[in-house]
């Protein structure tokens, strides 16, 4: 199935630093997810947009569902450690759900 | 949200032999899918599993191979077939509700197949 483009691939940052990714998709979608997966562990739904242009916020994090529908942004603000881990999108339309390729987090302390 | 709960949490299996993954939500729910996500990589849909009719197969993946069951709305098995080294991966249950296109997922079944 479609699979949305995913970016950075990875990202190696300096605790405190801030962090920014993106995922594309030449299709529209009526939600866009970001889901973060710990090393060994399922992926755990961090935030969920349903609108264009929705901005929320869930502490540190920060993501964005595109004007366009066909894209959103995750930041991460001061990050901390624990925030190592694979970060992934999804989009969701009609009846299906694709995922993006993920971006690779590591915070060197 | 929900909580979703997966039996085995990982197994070692030897090759031709059959592996049964359990998913259970603590509530009800209206879609549930099966995942499977190879080292270092994102997630593939194997099937969407239905509640009282078979299941919706991917591109790629079929029933003989990859059984399921949905006898109600908070179970579902997926079974892995004549196993090979190949079908060594984390496999993943996931639920979603009709209305809020929201996909929450499971711990993960790690299979290493020998």
């Amino acid at each position: 199935g479609q699979q949305l483009n995913q970016s950075p691939q990875s990202m190696f940052i300096q605790e405190g630093e801030d962090v920014s990714m993106n995922c594309t998709s030449s299709s529209i979608f009526n939600t866009w997810l970001w889901y973060k997966q710990d090393p060994g562990e399922g992926p755990v739904l961090l935030i969920a947009l349903y609108k264009a242009g929705e901005l929320t916020s869930n502490g540190r994090l920060t993501a964005q569902f595109g004007i366009t529908r066909k894209d959103s942004f995750l930041n991460i603000s001061a990050s901390i450690p624990s925030d190592v881990g694979i970060y992934f999108c999804a989009g969701h339309t009609g009846n299906q759900f694709y995922f993006g390729t993920g971006t690779s987090l590591t915070v060197i302390p | 949200s929900a909580v979703i709960s997966q039996k085995p949490s990982r197994d070692i299996c030897q090759r031709g032999t059959s592996l049964t993954i359990q998913c259970q939500v603590d509530s009800q729910v209206t879609m549930m899918f099966w995942y499977r996500q190879q080292p270092g990589q994102s997630l593939t849909l194997i099937a969407t599993a239905n509640q009282g009719s078979e299941a919706t197969y991917e591109s790629g993946f079929v029933i003989d191979k990859f059984p399921i069951s949905r006898p109600n709305l908070t179970f579902s098995t997926l079974t892995v077939s004549n196993m090979s080294p190949e079908d060594s991966s984390i496999y993943l249950c996931s639920v979603a509700r009709q209305g809020k296109e929201t996909q929450y997922f499971g711990p993960g079944t790690r299979l290493l197949v020998l």
